[in-house]
C-alpha cells in the first residue's frame, strides 16, 4: 500500500500567517493527490484535487503543488476558520490511502 | 444541493452484524461511484470500499475484505454497507461519500461501536 507521511504533525500559527503543509508518498502517485480539511465533529471537506485544482467553492488562499512523491498545500493567509486538521490522500493505487494529518492550531 | 445522509450505526457485539445505509439527493446518483470511508475515534481516515455506478464493480480495503459488502439501489438513491463478523477495531464513524478516487461530497457520518 502507498504510505503517505505528513509534516509537521502540528503547525502553530497566527491568523494572517502563511501555512505550508507537506505530504510525502512512499512511491510516486503522479499528480493523483488530494487535500481535505476536517474540523471537529464534521466530515472531511475536499479542498484540492489532482495536486493543484481547487474544489468547488474553495477560496483562492488555498493552493497545492508537487508531483511524484512530494506535495505541498499552501494557505496564503490564515483565516480563523482555517484552523483544522488537513489530510492528504492518493488515488493512484488501490487501496486509496490518507496521510495521518497535520493539525493547524492557533499560536 | 448535494446531500448524503447516513444511518444505521449502533452498539454491536464483537462477531455481530450491522447494515449502514446512505441516501443521496441533489445529483444523478446512478452516474456516480460511491465510497465508504471510516474514522476511528480520535484517529485518521481509512478507505473502506467503493462501488461503481452500475453496481457491477466493488473494491475493498484488505482489513474488511470478506466481512463487509457494499451495494447500491439506484432506483432509490441508496448505498449500503453490510458489515459482518465485526471486530472491536471496526469501531468508527462511517462516512458515505460521492466519487471513486476523490470523494467531493460527504455525509455527516454514523457511529458504529463494537464492544461487549
Amino acid at each position: 500500500d502507498i504510505v503517505l507521511t505528513q509534516s509537521p504533525a502540528t503547525l502553530s500559527l497566527s491568523p494572517g500567517e502563511r501555512a505550508t503543509l507537506s505530504c510525502r508518498a512512499s512511491q510516486s502517485v503522479a499528480h493523483f493527490l488530494a487535500w481535505y480539511q476536517q474540523k471537529p465533529g464534521q466530515a472531511p471537506r475536499l479542498l484540492v484535487y489532482d495536486t493543484s485544482h481547487r474544489a468547488t467553492g474553495i477560496p483562492a488562499r488555498f493552493s497545492g503543488s508537487g508531483s511524484g512523491t512530494d506535495f505541498t498545500l499552501f494557505i496564503s493567509s490564515l483565516e480563523p476558520e482555517d484552523f483544522a486538521i488537513y489530510y492528504c490522500q492518493q488515488r493512484a493505487y488501490w487501496p486509496f490511502t490518507f496521510g495521518p494529518g497535520t493539525k493547524v492550531d492557533v499560536k | 444541493e448535494v446531500q448524503l445522509v447516513e444511518w444505521g450505526g449502533d452498539l454491536v457485539q464483537p462477531g455481530g452484524s450491522q447494515r449502514l445505509s446512505c441516501v443521496a439527493s441533489g445529483f444523478i446518483f446512478s452516474n456516480s461511484w460511491m465510497t465508504w470511508v471510516r474514522q476511528a475515534p480520535g484517529k485518521g481516515l481509512e478507505w473502506v470500499a467503493n462501488i461503481r455506478e452500475d453496481g457491477n464493480e466493488e473494491s475493498y480495503v484488505d482489513s474488511v475484505k470478506g466481512r463487509f459488502t457494499i451495494s447500491r439501489d439506484n432506483a432509490r438513491n441508496l448505498v449500503y454497507l453490510q458489515m459482518n463478523s465485526l471486530r472491536v477495531e471496526d469501531t468508527a464513524v462511517y462516512y458515505c461519500a460521492r466519487g471513486r478516487g476523490t470523494p467531493d461530497y460527504w455525509g455527516q457520518g454514523t457511529l458504529v461501536t463494537v464492544s461487549s
